[in-house]
């Protein structure tokens, strides 16, 4: 089985500051990861995955995160956060089968003008 | 890309009746969809795994003669909370793989918002 812990619950940051949002993970097989982005009462929005092949991914909205096998991270970044930035991002994790697909328990961000 | 239909997107009902959620997968098929249970301010909690022409595999604690799963086609599952009391009352998501293009990963629908009064 796997499983994801996200770190940080709560994450304020003032508007055109960097951002890191942590993620790891534990699983015995092979994984992808997936960080997804919810704004109030919709759905969940993909921001970027990691599946196989170079460890920094590249999202929409200019988010980037970096897998890292060894330290089992998943790390959100952005160099800049903007206003619309503030949401829940939630890190995921799934088997490379694709059969088992769980969540971390988010973290919140807000970012401050 | 791929999209996820999910409908309705809220629902307000009386406790004791039932209620029923679709979620379609409008330009893929999906053999397998998820369905989650969000609580507020919480991640969300992965409820059940249904597969097209088959029985839903449920996780442990979810009640699988209350939240039925039906996963008749390779594009619509759906989900009926049955008997709903106020303690059901939640916002609830569906998701789907594309099981033709996993480069598409998870896509999730826009979530039901259920009270039950």
């Amino acid at each position: 089985a796997q499983s994801v812990t996200q770190l940080d619950s709560q994450v304020p940051v003032f508007e055109e500051a960097p951002v890191e949002l942590r993620c790891n993970y534990s699983s015995s097989v092979s994984v992808y990861l997936f960080w997804y982005v919810q704004y109030p009462n919709q759905g969940l929005q993909l921001l970027l995955k990691y599946l196989s092949g170079s460890t920094l991914v590249k999202g929409i909205n200019g988010f980037e995160a970096e897998f890292n096998k060894s330290q089992t991270s998943f790390h959100l970044r952005k160099p800049s956060v903007h206003i619309s930035d503030t949401a829940e991002y939630f890190c995921a994790v799934s088997s490379n089968t694709g059969n088992q697909f769980y969540f971390g328990t988010g973290t919140s961000l807000t970012v401050i003008p | 890309g791929a999209v996820v239909s999910q409908h309705p997107s809220w629902v307000i009902c009386k406790s004791g009746t039932s209620v029923k959620i679709e979620c379609r997968s409008l330009d893929f098929q999906a053999t397998t969809m998820f369905w989650y249970r969000q609580f507020p301010k919480q991640s969300l909690m992965l409820m059940a795994t249904s597969n097209e022409g088959s029985k839903a595999t449920y996780e442990q604690g979810v009640e699988k003669d209350k939240f039925l799963i039906n996963h008749a086609s390779l594009t619509l599952s759906t989900l009926t909370v049955t008997s709903a009391h106020p303690e059901d009352s939640s916002f609830y998501i569906c998701s789907a793989k594309d099981t033709g293009n996993f480069n598409y990963g998870y896509t999730f629908g826009s979530g039901t918002r259920l009270t039950v009064v």
